[in-house]
């Protein structure tokens, strides 16, 4: 049973740059979920998709933005890219049946830098 | 004020010892809470659910009290692999689908 995937792993990109970050969620799973994390921090919520609609956004700027594919798998792209978006980029993946009942399953991340 | 607060730590306990970790929230309507653990440049992992009448996993317990809007979890017998940082979950509640995560309680278990 594949857990949340997400690619790529790490990534570097320059000021003003735009970037994707993919996401598959567990299998089963129609909910993605995307959040920030900071070192030193928790992760901060982005937005949440479910039936290729963003469902919930938490206080992120336009310049985040995302989509969801018929398979459920999602991407988070972030426009004219900022040194403080480096961070740990993480996807969380649930059933919309359960809601947050079992709470969400992480991938691994992505960590991006911005030089 | 923090949607979830907890204290940042670390703690630094000897092996064996028993070790406790608080939370507050701030939205009355929450209905789903949980810990977290998160090992160094790694992902959360579901660690426990909480619900009000407590629960224990092994060396592990978690209660609620929604009158205090407070959750703790309590280590017993900590080992080595119990280093880690523990997030404090909470829904947003009212119908919302996002969970809110604390900054997070650093653990250091020394030999």
């Amino acid at each position: 049973d594949a857990g949340v995937t997400q690619s790529p792993t790490h990534l570097i990109k320059t000021r003003g740059q735009q970037v994707t970050l993919r996401c598959s969620p567990k299998s089963g799973h129609d909910t993605v979920s995307w959040y920030q994390q900071a070192l030193g921090q928790g992760p901060q919520f982005i937005f949440q998709y479910y039936e290729e609609e963003e469902r919930q956004r938490g206080n992120f700027p336009d310049r985040f933005s995302g989509h969801q594919f018929p398979n459920y798998s999602s991407e988070l792209n972030v426009n004219a890219l900022l040194l403080g978006d480096s961070a740990l980029y993480l996807c969380a993946s649930s059933a919309r049946i359960t809601g947050t009942d079992y709470g969400y399953t992480f991938g691994s991340g992505t960590r991006l830098t911005v030089v | 004020r923090k949607e979830v607060e907890q204290d940042p730590g670390p703690f630094n306990v000897p092996e064996g010892a028993t070790v406790a970790f608080n939370c507050t929230y701030s939205n009355s309507a929450s209905q789903s809470f949980f810990w977290y653990r998160q090992d160094c440049r790694k992902e959360p992992k579901l660690l426990m659910s909480v619900y009000s009448s407590g629960n224990e996993d092994g060396r592990f317990t978690a209660q609620l009290n929604r009158a205090s809007q407070y959750i703790s979890l309590l280590i017993r017998d900590s080992k080595l692999s119990d280093s880690a940082t523990y997030l404090c979950v909470v829904n947003k509640g009212d119908s919302s689908y996002k969970l809110i995560f604390g900054s997070g309680t650093r653990l250091l278990v020394r030999p």
